[in-house]
């Protein structure tokens, strides 16, 4: 199956710096990528979509300037958190989308990176 | 708006059979998914329904009733290893991102 990887997979900073994450499919080429933030015991929360070669897609309530993502190629995409703050310590997942067979699609996760600000 | 919900929590025996409801209000309909996440890991797939009636995959079996807006994971002869979350993801007409729901915490016990 498809294999969606994430680095690093645990991050701690201080409040204030910025931290970036890789998403990357390793197996095949994903022209939208999917970021997702997760707190403990929650639903996994759309932040954007991440399309190859073009700005990203932000839901509702998500600071475009304070997470930004950046899809270079068609087998990477980042998420940098700039100037961290301990709200925004959270589980945050990227997912590719790919076809499996029978035409139907479905997304592939990354292992998720946990991010701890103090 | 998309409205997806599923019980919080549930524990069964192992070698037992368990069903997790899942019901949904999506703007049009566009497939019904199902994920399992073990504790501080992704999701994985587990199954994709359109149409109505019952996937049959393994130990693992996802029902679909479009008209009810409604969908179950059925786990039989359940296994230690299948306490994880499992999320019910419903995904709206016309777009190909589906909404996930809470996840049911579901506890396999001796």
């Amino acid at each position: 199956g498809a294999v969606v990887s994430q680095h690093p997979s645990w991050v701690i900073c201080k409040s204030g710096t910025s931290v970036k994450i890789e998403c990357r499919s390793l197996d095949f080429q994903a022209t939208t990528m999917f970021w997702y933030r997760q707190f403990p015991k929650q639903s996994l929360m759309l932040m954007a979509t991440s399309n190859e070669g073009s700005k990203a897609t932000y839901e509702q309530g998500v600071e475009k300037d304070k997470f930004l993502i950046n899809h270079a190629s068609l087998t990477l995409s980042t998420l940098t958190v700039t100037s961290a703050h301990p709200e925004d310590s959270s589980f945050y997942i990227c997912s590719a989308r790919d076809k499996v067979a029978g035409g139907l699609e479905t997304q592939y996760f990354g292992p998720g990176t946990r991010l701890l600000v103090l | 708006g998309q409205n997806i919900d599923q019980p919080t929590e549930m524990t069964a025996t192992e070698g037992a059979i368990v069903q997790i409801n899942c019901t949904y209000q999506t703007s049009g309909f566009n497939g019904l998914f199902w994920y399992q996440q073990h504790a501080g890991e992704a999701p994985t797939f587990l199954s994709y329904n359109v149409l109505d009636g019952l996937e049959e995959k393994g130990r693992f079996s996802s029902f679909l009733s479009r008209s009810k807006g409604y969908s179950y994971l059925l786990l039989k002869e359940l296994q230690m290893k299948d306490s994880a979350s499992y999320l019910c993801a419903g995904r709206a007409g016309g777009s190909y991102i589906p909404t996930f729901g809470r996840g049911t915490s579901l506890i396999v016990h001796p």
